[in-house]
């Protein structure tokens, strides 16, 4: 069982549409969840950061946490062609330094 | 400033060459790590700084050898490499191995040939 687990895409939305990434992952113990963006062929971008149930909102990014049931997700509203990208889930267990990376959504928006 | 900085950013070597990738950053962190991204592949996480110290080596081979000479400083020293070595080779570092909110670099292009 892939402890981080992402549908690979791509996921194709019109330019403008909300797109909407998910992630799901099997420790329990899990506690700091992040959300990466990488352009191809460049490092991976920090974008989201959450810790806690619910919603954090940055701009045009709103991630959401769900800890009982063991997901975590990523919308993206007004999507703009700039935002296509892989967009990487990692997480990690409290007190524990190694960081789990899933293996991306590539997300395409289409003008 | 959530900068890291890689050096250099595309190296091609030899297999019976020896060379190094250098990582800085100054955001006061007290980890930092060295990752490996094949193509269309996650990062793979390879070692872990806490405090200057190794602590963790996810089994890597020999032949990549990590050195922390200050809280500032990375180096990975590669020697007698492979073709299949061939990757992005990403540096991060986090505030501490319990804050592990990571900022990467915009790493090196390594190609053995």
């Amino acid at each position: 069982q892939k402890e981080v687990e992402q549908n690979s895409g791509p996921l194709s939305v019109p330019e403008g549409a909300i797109a909407s990434l998910n992630c799901t992952y099997s420790d329990r113990g899990s506690q700091s969840f992040f959300w990466y963006r990488q352009y191809s062929g460049k490092s991976p971008e920090l974008i989201m950061s959450i810790y806690s149930n619910g919603d954090k909102e940055d701009g045009r990014f709103t991630a959401q946490l769900n800890k009982a049931s063991q997901y975590v997700s990523l919308l993206i509203r007004d999507s703009q062609p700039s935002d296509s990208a892989t967009y990487l889930c990692a997480v990690n267990v409290y007190g524990y330094q190694k960081v789990t990376f899933g293996t991306g959504t590539k997300l395409q928006v289409i003008p | 400033d959530t900068e890291v900085t890689q050096t250099p950013k595309h190296l091609v070597m030899g297999m019976t060459n020896k060379k190094s990738l250098k990582c800085e950053q100054h955001m006061g962190h007290r980890a930092m790590y060295w990752y490996k991204q094949k193509a269309k592949k996650p990062p793979e996480l390879m070692f872990v700084y806490s405090y200057e110290k190794l602590s963790i080596n996810e089994s890597v081979p020999s032949r990549f050898s990590p050195e922390c000479p200050n809280s500032s400083l990375l180096n990975l020293h590669l020697h007698a490499l492979q073709p299949e070595d061939s990757a992005l080779y990403l540096c991060a570092s986090s505030q501490d191995r319990v804050n592990t909110e990571a900022f990467f670099g915009q790493g090196t292009r390594l190609t053995v040939v």
